[in-house]
């Protein structure tokens, strides 16, 4: 079974600043996705990054990056220029690859991290 | 477009009552899967359906079902409620196409609902 481990329940760091967030996952798959959700206070879950196992560059997408290593199984993400609006709690999740469709199989999730943004 | 919408959006209900929630997905996403997130055990998967079949299941007992119309909308039942079923109950849609091409069809999630369970 697939599991996804972020060690740090609660991550604080001032505007403008650049944050990482960790993840390890554990899987026997060659092939899957790596994802970041962002979940503010709403709620509501917002995909923030997707990295495919089979690319070897690392996904960014404008401030938000990722540091994807697969043979050591990590997968951290950076926010550059924190933003007031990017206080949440951020999820790596992990879903396996399937040839036949979709890859909607049911996302495994970490714990999360509480990111604060101190004015 | 609209996105996901989820109903109704709070719930109480007493132990041993059985409780039954909506999801409609994105217009023309055929799949939607079902997510239960509490504070203890974090966000873990239910169940996904695609063509009004259950395509995958995560390991929750048999009180936990679910079904999907041909309009791709959504329920999800829990029957014999028990305490530790309060949580927020998450559903997701995508295109699940079946196409060969490699792409990955990304989960789009509603706002939930919240289930207490007295």
């Amino acid at each position: 079974a697939q599991t996804v481990t972020q060690s740090q329940p609660e991550m604080s760091v001032q505007e403008a600043e650049t944050v990482t967030l960790s993840c390890t996952y554990d899987t026997s798959e060659s092939d899957y996705y790596l994802f970041w959700y962002k979940q503010p206070p709403s709620r509501q879950m917002i995909l923030v990054i997707r990295q495919e196992a089979y690319k070897q560059q690392n996904a960014t997408e404008n401030r938000f990056s990722v540091n994807f290593q697969k043979a050591a199984k990590s997968f951290s993400l950076k926010i550059s220029d924190s933003q007031l609006g990017d206080a949440a709690m951020y999820f790596c999740a992990y879903n396996a690859y399937k040839r036949s469709g979709g890859g909607a199989d049911g996302l495994t999730f970490g714990k999360g991290t509480h990111l604060i943004i101190q004015p | 477009k609209a996105g996901v919408t989820q109903t109704p959006r709070y719930l109480i209900k007493t132990r041993g009552q059985q409780v039954t929630l909506s999801c409609s997905p994105i217009s023309g996403h055929r799949s939607v899967s079902w997510y239960q997130q509490t504070p203890g055990q974090g966000l873990q998967f239910l169940f996904e359906y695609f063509s009004e079949t259950q395509r995958n299941k995560g390991n929750f007992p048999g009180r936990f079902s679910g079904r999907q119309f041909s309009n791709s909308r959504s329920e999800m039942n829990v029957s014999t409620l028990e305490l530790g079923d309060s949580a927020l109950y998450l559903c997701a849609s995508s295109l699940s196409s079946r196409s060969l091409a490699r792409s990955y069809n990304e989960q789009f999630f509603g706002p939930g609902t919240r289930l207490t369970v007295l």
